[in-house]
């Protein structure tokens, strides 16, 4: 089973509508979680930290549910500019802090 | 500068040919991380660095790879006696330890994408 998984898409969806992502991760031990967006043939970029309490950043919702071991990501009125691979990661635990990704799910927004 | 610079950006090499790529993190950040991307994909952990220390090193790192860290501010990732199932984006990032809300988000340079022959 793979540390993170995450559905690969890709989601067609039209400029305007809720597109939801989710992704569940193995390590219970895990303490920091992230969503970050990677553009075709570019490097990964945070958008944003996933806190227990759930937290939202303009059109960005992420939520947390640590006793399912359970990351979403909600994007309300999608624009074209969002198109993009989201990537779900997961702090390893320990020394290192290494991040574990998913494979990303694939956002395609339509106009 | 105030990213995460990568050199090369790209290589095309025959196979059995060793390369070299190089990191140049965030100043101030003392540790750093390599990771690789293969198409549709997830980064995949190779190697972590604390300052000059190399703390961790995946399976996946294999004999024919090696990196350091000399002097705890660049990194070179070398590959020898290249093969095809090499060819993939090596990426590269830093972050800071702490406690603050930016400790331990990492971030990329735009990668060095290597082709094996």
């Amino acid at each position: 089973r793979k540390e993170v998984e995450q559905d690969p898409g890709p989601f067609n969806v039209p400029e305007g509508a809720t597109v939801a992502f989710n992704c569940t991760y193995s390590n219970s031990a895990s303490q920091s979680f992230f969503w970050y967006r990677q553009d075709c043939r570019k490097e990964p970029k945070l958008l944003m930290s996933v806190y227990s309490s759930g937290n939202e950043d303009g059109r960005f919702t992420a939520q947390l549910n640590r006793a399912s071991q359970y990351i979403s990501l909600l994007i309300r009125d999608s624009k074209l500019s969002d198109s993009a691979t989201y990537l779900c990661v997961v702090n390893h635990g320990g020394a290192t802090n290494k991040l574990i990704f998913g494979t990303g799910t694939l956002l395609a927004v339509q106009p | 500068d105030t990213g995460v610079s990568q050199d090369p950006r790209h290589k095309i090499t025959k196979r059995g040919q060793n390369v070299t790529f190089r990191c140049d993190p965030i100043s101030e950040h003392n540790r750093l991380y390599w990771y690789r991307q293969t198409l549709g994909q997830g980064p995949e952990f190779l190697t972590y660095f604390q300052n000059e220390a190399q703390l961790e090193k995946s399976r996946l790192l294999s004999d024919r790879f090696s990196a350091e860290r000399p002097k705890g501010s660049f990194s070179t990732l070398e590959i020898q006696r290249t093969e095809q199932g090499d060819s993939a984006m090596y990426l590269c990032a830093s972050s800071n330890r702490g406690r603050s809300s930016g400790a331990n988000v990492l971030t990329f340079g735009a990668g060095s994408r290597l082709t094996v022959l």
